[in-house]
């Protein structure tokens, strides 16, 4: 069974520049996560789709932030304008419905300049 | 908002040496779930936990969940140097718009062969 894709790895840009980040879940899971994890820190969740409604986005920061899941299947995160703040590696995960255990992707370190 | 601390922080220990970490909560889950994050990868999930006072193992890993629904520990005995790692606690929180997982600080593993 294929894991979580996430494109790109690496992202290094200037801060006020836009970045987009997208994430493939395991094939036939729902439930799509995306995680901000900061350097020496545990990740945290910013956003939860379920199938392509969103369940909890209560930690994007929406003035910046955004993020959509169109068929339920695939998920982009977008930063506009990146801040020096949002350097950080970016973790998608998903989980099937019976027993929603979360599986993560490899994450795209973003380093902003 | 929740939080777990996670201790230690970091351990240096032998190879062959038992290793014992654990996390608290000030609130109380009904999931805990153990990952380990290799360099430049997402994490991976090592144990579930599902009732308190749950005791499970995995190989040389073994896990519990606390009576309270407060705490869990990791133990990992007769360490070898793949090992060495990130290893992460983290409770799953169910709430009105779904669940999520809240993670501790990582314990920082490193194995001397």
């Amino acid at each position: 069974e294929a894991g979580v894709a996430q494109s790109p790895r690496y992202k290094i840009i200037e801060k006020r520049q836009s970045v987009a980040f997208w994430c493939n879940p395991i094939s036939g899971h729902a439930t799509l996560y995306w995680y901000q994890q900061i350097l020496g820190q545990g990740p945290k969740l910013l956003i939860q789709f379920q199938n392509n409604g969103v369940v909890d986005d209560s930690q994007l920061p929406k003035d910046r932030f955004s993020a959509e899941r169109l068929k339920g299947v695939d998920s982009t995160l977008k930063i506009q304008p990146a801040k020096l703040e949002d350097s950080a590696v970016y973790l998608c995960a998903s989980s099937p419905q019976r027993d929603n255990i979360q599986y993560f992707g490899a994450g795209t370190r973003l380093s902003v300049l | 908002g929740q939080q777990l601390n996670q201790s230690p922080q970091s351990m240096f220990i032998q190879e062959g040496e038992d290793v014992s970490m654990n996390c608290t909560s000030s609130s109380i889950f009904n999931t805990w779930l153990w990952y380990k994050q290799d360099p430049g990868e997402g994490p991976v999930l090592l144990i579930a936990l599902y009732k308190a006072g749950e005791l499970t193992s995995n190989g040389r890993l073994t896990a519990q969940f606390g009576i309270t629904r407060k705490d869990s520990f990791l133990n990992i005995s007769a360490s070898i140097p793949s090992d060495v790692g990130i290893y992460f606690c983290a409770g799953r929180d169910v709430y009105n718009q779904g669940e999520k997982l809240i993670f501790g600080q990582g314990t920082e593993l490193s194995v001397k062969p």
